[in-house]
């Protein structure tokens, strides 16, 4: 079965300081991987996505992910936290395979970025 | 403003009335999909559409929701006779997929309608 996990509810990192949300998937192919961040009351913004080709991949906001295909991970970081970066982070996966192209999401992780 | 619209973005309602809700996808895009999404977890696929098409509905999707995409633009997702239950963000995307697409497409999220039942 298709499913993502993201085993952190939530993250702390003090502004300035280097982030990482995890996130982990199981495919039965090989996959197209997503994040996208939430802000309150909002709808989901695209940040950066994996299809093929170099494991490291650079998104909006000074936000990277890197694809660890042996470690089936996607974790996303950034360098310098700042607060304005305070909010829900989701990863997402397709396998490449499923005609529908349908997404499987996680549960999100919320980050805090503290002053 | 080319992105994704949805109106209404806030939505109170008395249980057992009808709503209705709108998606104005981006222009070119021919794949509309909708979500449902509670607090603290992530989005729950509903429905989805190629260009005028309902292609798939989730088996979590009740009868009394019903989607469409008359003439391959914007869609509407009504719900007849809410529940409580009911009450969550509705959210709206669009992507584009090229003739030959193998899912390597991005999703467009709109901000979403919050629904209340009362």
């Amino acid at each position: 079965a298709q499913s993502v996990a993201q085993p952190e509810d939530q993250v702390n990192v003090a502004e300035g300081n280097p982030l990482t949300v995890k996130c982990t998937y199981s495919v039965s192919g090989n996959p197209y991987l997503f994040w996208y961040v939430q802000y309150p009351n909002r709808g989901l913004q695209f940040l950066l996505k994996y299809i093929t080709g170099d494991n490291l991949v650079k998104g909006s906001y000074g936000f990277e992910a890197e694809f660890n295909k042996s470690q089936t991970s996607f974790h996303l970081k950034k360098p310098s936290a700042l607060v304005s970066d305070s909010a829900l982070y989701f990863c997402a996966v397709r396998d490449i395979r499923d005609s529908n192209y349908q997404l499987i999401w996680g549960a999100g992780t919320k980050l805090i970025i503290k002053p | 403003d080319t992105g994704v619209s949805q109106n209404p973005r806030h939505k109170i309602t008395k249980r057992g009335q009808n709503v209705t809700f709108r998606c104005d996808p981006i222009s070119e895009h021919n794949r509309l999909y909708w979500y449902r999404q509670t607090l603290g977890q992530g989005p729950e696929f509903l429905t989805y559409f190629q260009n005028e098409a309902q292609l798939e509905k989730s088996r979590l999707l009740s009868d009394r929701f019903s989607a469409e995409r008359p003439k391959g633009s914007f869609s509407t997702l009504e719900i007849q006779r809410t529940e409580q239950g009911d009450s969550a963000m509705y959210l709206c995307a669009s992507s584009l997929v090229p003739p030959r697409g193998r899912g390597q497409e991005t999703q467009y999220f709109g901000p979403g309608t919050r629904l209340l039942v009362l």
